[in-house]
């Protein structure tokens, strides 16, 4: 069975920082693998999904890169601000159909 | 934009009631899903639906069933609620499956049961 695990739990910048944060699993079969915000309370929203036979994903400020054959994925903040305070999780799939969801970083970013 | 709503935001029930959570999405998609949510557990699929009438287990199915009468609405139902049970519950759906598909979620349903 798929294990997906994120580190670090938690993580806490002043703003303007760049961050990495990491997305390792067991099973590099996957299909795809995406990276989602969700803010406390709330749903998931997706933010950037990497095909199996992607390297790497962009979308404004957030850059997402997968190595597959080690299991792992980044996703890289640029230039960070309060409002990217949130938990980031990363999901793979190894079939279109079941995802497996890392618990999560849990990022705050102080003003 | 794909909408996903789920039919409360807040739920407490009691032990041993009948709990009916729904979900309704307005893109035609094929897929949806059913995960709760847990401190330290990450989110967990409980079921999921790819066509009308069609339900394939997740990893957690015991205690829940689901109903999928029409494209749009997935139901999660617990038969007989219990504490275990209390959660956020999530909904999802994605087009069809396919390897550039994403997941679409609703805000979620937190259920409390006494």
């Amino acid at each position: 069975k798929q294990e997906v695990t994120q580190i670090p739990a938690a993580l806490s910048v002043p703003e303007g920082e760049n961050l990495v944060l990491n997305c390792s699993f067991t099973d590099s079969a996957i299909y795809n693998l995406q990276w989602f915000r969700q803010d406390p309370g709330k749903g998931l929203t997706s933010l950037l999904l990497i095909q199996s036979s992607q390297r790497e994903q962009t979308s404004g400020r957030l850059n997402a890169s997968l190595d597959k054959s080690s299991g792992r994925s980044t996703l890289y903040i640029a230039a960070s601000q309060p409002g990217d305070s949130a938990t980031y999780l990363c999901a793979v799939t190894n079939t279109g159909n079941q995802f497996y969801f890392g618990t999560g970083t849990s990022l705050t970013v102080i003003p | 934009d794909v909408k996903v709503t789920q039919s409360s935001r807040y739920l407490v029930k009691r032990t041993g009631e009948k709990v009916f959570l729904e979900c309704v999405q307005d893109m035609d998609h094929e897929n949806m899903f059913w995960y709760r949510q847990d401190p330290g557990l990450g989110l967990r699929l409980i079921y999921f639906s790819y066509d009308v009438k069609m339900k394939e287990k997740g990893d957690i199915p015991e205690g829940y069933s689901v109903s999928r009468e029409k494209k749009e609405r997935f139901s999660l139902i617990l038969e007989s609620a219990s504490t275990n049970q209390t959660s956020m519950y999530l909904c999802a759906s994605s087009l069809d499956g396919g390897v550039g598909d994403t997941q679409y979620f609703g805000p979620g349903t937190r259920l409390t049961v006494l």
